[in-house]
């Protein structure tokens, strides 16, 4: 079955340390997508990719970075340059010729302590 | 600046009753709404969408309508079930980046 996978789904990092949440959709789609959500707010976009080896910053890039290698893979790194990592994190797919709207993965909660 | 708003946090409504869920929106460039429904500590899930051009989308029990003058679109859920209780995303699309409201907690009481 074809999807976008998240992982893992629960990740617990120390404070200062750079972490990288995994996503991998095998929906042959061509954007890819990094949102995060906090309590209480929509989901803010980190970054998105176009096709591979692009990628733009979205509202809420500083402290993070992706790369696009593969049309498949849309990894996020959360450096230790976010001020508050802690969040749950959603990875989303999309092809214009498949529709409107954007697939999204199960998502990664993580937690800085 | 909030681009997308949803203005209640929260609806509460009795089962086979209308849900009727709203949501206004600033950039006049959005060419594209949707909503989507959530479960806690999943993804998002596509519903339905409407283009910028029309003002009416119906899917089974799900429709919805865009009122552009007013900057304004709703999903109305006909009847309501238990099972539609759930978090709902308002989302507009701008040059492929799709901006969303900060959510409405739906529930339907049996």
């Amino acid at each position: 079955d074809g999807g976008i996978t998240q992982s893992p789904k629960y990740l617990f990092r120390k404070e200062g340390q750079n972490v990288t949440l995994s996503c991998e959709q095998n929906l042959n789609h061509d954007a890819m997508y990094w949102y995060r959500q906090d309590p209480g707010q929509g989901l803010r976009l980190i970054y998105y990719s176009q096709i591979v080896n692009d990628f733009q910053k979205g509202d809420i890039a500083e402290g993070y970075s992706v790369s696009r290698e593969k049309k498949e893979s849309f990894p996020l790194t959360v450096t230790s340059a976010q001020k508050n990592p802690t969040a749950f994190y959603l990875c989303a797919s999309r092809s214009p010729s498949k529709g409107v709207g954007a697939f999204f993965g199960q998502g990664t909660r993580l937690t800085v302590v | 600046d909030q681009q997308v708003k949803q203005n209640s946090p929260s609806l509460s409504v009795q089962e086979g009753r209308i849900s009727i869920l709203n949501c206004d929106y600033t950039n006049s460039m959005f060419d594209y709404f949707l909503w989507y429904k959530k479960y806690p500590a999943e993804g998002p899930t596509f519903l339905i969408s409407i283009s910028s051009i029309k003002d009416k989308n119906e899917d089974g029990r799900f429709t919805v309508f865009l009122n552009k003058s007013a900057k304004h679109l709703s999903l109305h859920i006909v009847p309501s079930q238990p099972g539609d209780s759930a978090v709902y995303f308002c989302a507009a699309r701008v040059y492929n980046q799709f901006y969303f409201g900060t959510g409405t907690s739906l529930t339907v009481i049996p």
